[in-house]
């Protein structure tokens, strides 16, 4: 079975910092994607950032980025330049079914405070 | 594009009723998803279709759970007979696919408490 661990069950930083958030991950498969999802309080999970496990390149979305380290099976979000909106639960996510044949696994999440 | 709705948001049911839930995903998504979420955890999928067909479905979604796509439109998921421990937040997502970047997109939820 796949598992996906995330062991920062809280984090807090100030505001315009840089955090980084931890996940890890098991499969067998060699096709599989990766996801970070942001929950806010109350609201609706929203895609933050993907990577396809067969592209080197870490994926970047504005002031998100990921360091996808394939052999260790490590898959951590940074966000630069924090802003009091990236307040929220944050989940990894994988899927290794190669493209949405399946559902998600998802680890426990890590909640994020933004200190103004 | 109007997003993936769910409804209702809020259901406060008594043991032992029955309760059925809705998702609408976005017009022109094939797949979709139920996840249940209880608190402090991360969502846990329960099954998933692609057009009318339900494909797969998890070892958490018991007997007396059951869920329909009807004409591949919107889905029902339906419990029985519920139990305390059914209390959660139930999620629906849906996707196009497959495609090389493909991503889930999620509903506000459904809050179930049974009492």
């Amino acid at each position: 079975a796949q598992t996906v661990t995330q062991s920062q069950p809280e984090m807090s930083v100030q505001e315009a910092e840089t955090v980084t958030l931890s996940c890890t991950y098991d499969t067998s498969e060699s096709n599989y994607y990766l996801f970070w999802y942001k929950q806010p309080p109350s609201r609706q999970m929203i895609l933050v950032i993907r990577q396809e496990a067969y592209k080197q390149q870490n994926a970047t979305e504005n002031r998100f980025s990921v360091n996808f380290q394939k052999a260790a099976k490590s898959f951590s979000l940074k966000i630069s330049d924090s802003q009091l909106g990236d307040t929220a639960m944050y989940f990894c996510a994988s899927d290794h079914s190669g493209g949405g044949a399946d559902g998600l696994t998802f680890g426990k999440g890590t909640h994020l405070i933004i200190q103004p | 594009d109007t997003g993936v709705s769910q409804d209702p948001r809020h259901k406060i049911t008594k043991r032992g009723q029955n309760v059925t839930f809705r998702c609408d995903p976005i017009s022109e998504h094939n797949r979709l998803y139920w996840y249940r979420q209880t608190l402090g955890q991360g969502p846990e999928f329960l099954t998933y279709f692609q057009n009318e067909a339900q494909l797969e479905k998890s070892r958490l979604l018991s007997d007396r759970f059951s869920a329909e796509r009807p004409k591949g439109s919107f889905s029902t998921l339906e419990i029985q007979r519920t139990e305390q421990g059914d209390s959660a937040m139930y999620l629906c997502a849906s996707s196009l696919g497959p495609r090389e970047d493909y991503e889930q997109y999620f509903g506000p939820g459904t809050r179930l408490t049974v009492t």
